[in-house]
């Protein structure tokens, strides 16, 4: 069975500092990842998916994420904080054969000036 | 350029009447989804669309159910809502199913009275 851990709930940074939200995967076979931005009152917006080939995944917004297998993570990270990155975060995984998205529980980033 | 888009973005409903949420695509997906998200935390799959086969998640509630007329668009209707059901209700699509990127409408805020 998959699953998702997303450590802390919550996460507080200063602008312009790094930016870091974990995220551990478990997955019998090859997964797929993505992370998920969701502002408040919105839907979810795609920041980023890896599916095969380089680990590192560049997104939108300046963000990235690396696929370590040997972690069995994807953890989520940006070199400066902007205060409009202030949001909720998801992680989530899905396999082949598998039809359900599973998510994490979420991050929330704050951002103070 | 909206791509998935759900009415109404707020919908006040009484206990025990009934309510339909609507979601409609101009991505032509073959798979369209219904979750639930409860404040604070992640987006539960209620059950999806591929086509027309209809795919109900084992712990969805009887009082959910949902009808997709044709490719572009999908309903959500709920019975007789209760206290618990006020939730954000949020559509989703993917061209297929397993990995594909699933992409999200805006939500649907429901509050029962």
């Amino acid at each position: 069975a998959q699953s998702v851990t997303q450590l802390g709930s919550h996460v507080s940074v200063s602008e312009g500092a790094l930016v870091l939200l974990r995220c551990n995967y478990s997955s019998s076979v090859p997964p797929y990842l993505f992370w998920y931005v969701q502002y408040p009152n919105q839907g979810l917006q795609l920041l980023l998916k890896y599916t095969t080939g380089a680990t590192l995944v560049k997104g939108i917004n300046g963000f990235e994420a690396e696929f370590k297998k040997s972690e069995t993570s994807f953890h989520l990270t940006k070199p400066s904080a902007h205060m409009s990155d202030a949001a909720e975060y998801f992680c989530a995984v899905i396999t082949l054969g598998f039809q359900k998205l599973v998510f994490g529980t979420g991050t929330r980033l704050l951002v103070s000036p | 350029d909206a791509m998935v888009i759900q009415n109404p973005r707020y919908q006040v409903t009484q206990f025990g009447k009934p309510v339909t949420l609507s979601c409609s695509q101009t991505l032509n997906h073959n798979v369209m989804y219904w979750y639930q998200q409860k404040s604070s935390q992640a987006p539960k799959l209620l059950f999806h669309y591929y086509d027309k086969d209809f795919n109900n998640e084992a712990d969805t509630p009887d009082n959910f159910q949902s009808r997709r007329p044709n490719t572009s668009f999908c309903f959500l209707d709920i019975r007789s809502p209760g206290l618990g059901d006020a939730a954000m209700y949020l559509c989703a699509t993917s061209w297929e199913r397993g990995g594909e990127t699933q992409y999200f409408g805006p939500g649907t805020r429901l509050l029962v009275l």
